[in-house]
């Protein structure tokens, strides 16, 4: 079967640095993006981790172990716009084709 | 460019009703996809399209349809609206997977 999971809710403080984890079980694993989402907002591409190790773009980092069917989304110096949901997404190959699965995000709140 | 657009941005619907939504894209992408989002939930695949003149169902096709008769548009149809077809809907589109999805500003329909 298929399963996704990753922390509903994170909090933070301005300037700190905060992983989000992700784990995932599913056939056809083909690769491992992130998006954000925010509040009333369309979601927007952050990374996609194809094969093993870290990806950094700007403050963003993500990673991805292929053996352990895990990744992580890191995001450093935390801005108050950073407030957000972030969705992991496996693709699958499915049917000949590849398709995104999105788990229910996790919310992340950045105080001052 | 305009990128992903969608209309309308905003519709009620009686249940029973029918209703076409358009998703158009100026990127010349191939695939197209409709995605719905409920509260708390992320994203899950109706149906999606790898190309003009194709459509092909994803995770949660029922009571949906779809057309592709153009490379630029993506319509999703209701035939019969029923209240659990309430849901912000967003199209996406992309060059090709696993790549970057580009999402239009999303359809909060609301059926009553």
């Amino acid at each position: 079967g298929q399963s996704l999971e990753q922390p509903s809710e994170v909090t933070a403080v301005e300037g700190a640095i905060v992983q989000i984890n992700c784990t995932y079980q599913t056939s056809g694993f083909y690769g491992l993006s992130w998006y954000q989402q925010h509040d009333g907002g369309a979601p927007t591409f952050l990374s996609y981790n194809a094969l093993d190790g870290l990806e950094e773009t700007g403050r963003f980092s993500s990673f991805l172990s292929r053996s352990d069917s895990y990744g992580y989304l890191l995001l450093q110096e935390l801005q108050m716009k950073d407030s957000a949901s972030y969705f992991c997404a496996p693709c699958r190959i499915s049917g000949g084709y590849n398709k995104l699965i999105f788990g229910a995000g996790t919310r992340l709140a950045v105080h001052p | 460019n305009a990128g992903v657009t969608q209309t309308p941005k905003f519709r009620v619907l009686k249940t029973g009703q029918s209703m076409t939504l358009l998703c158009a894209q100026d990127m010349n992408h191939e695939y197209m996809y409709w995605y719905r989002q409920d509260p708390g939930m992320g994203l899950r695949l109706i149906h999606y399209s790898v190309g003009e003149g194709t459509t092909a169902k994803g995770e949660v096709p029922d009571g949906y349809n779809v057309s592709r008769l153009k490379k630029q548009n993506f319509l999703l149809g209701l035939e019969s609206a029923a209240p659990s077809q309430t849901s912000v809907y967003f199209c996406a589109s992309t060059i090709a997977p696993p790549y970057e999805q580009y999402f239009g500003p999303g359809t909060r329909l609301t059926v009553t």
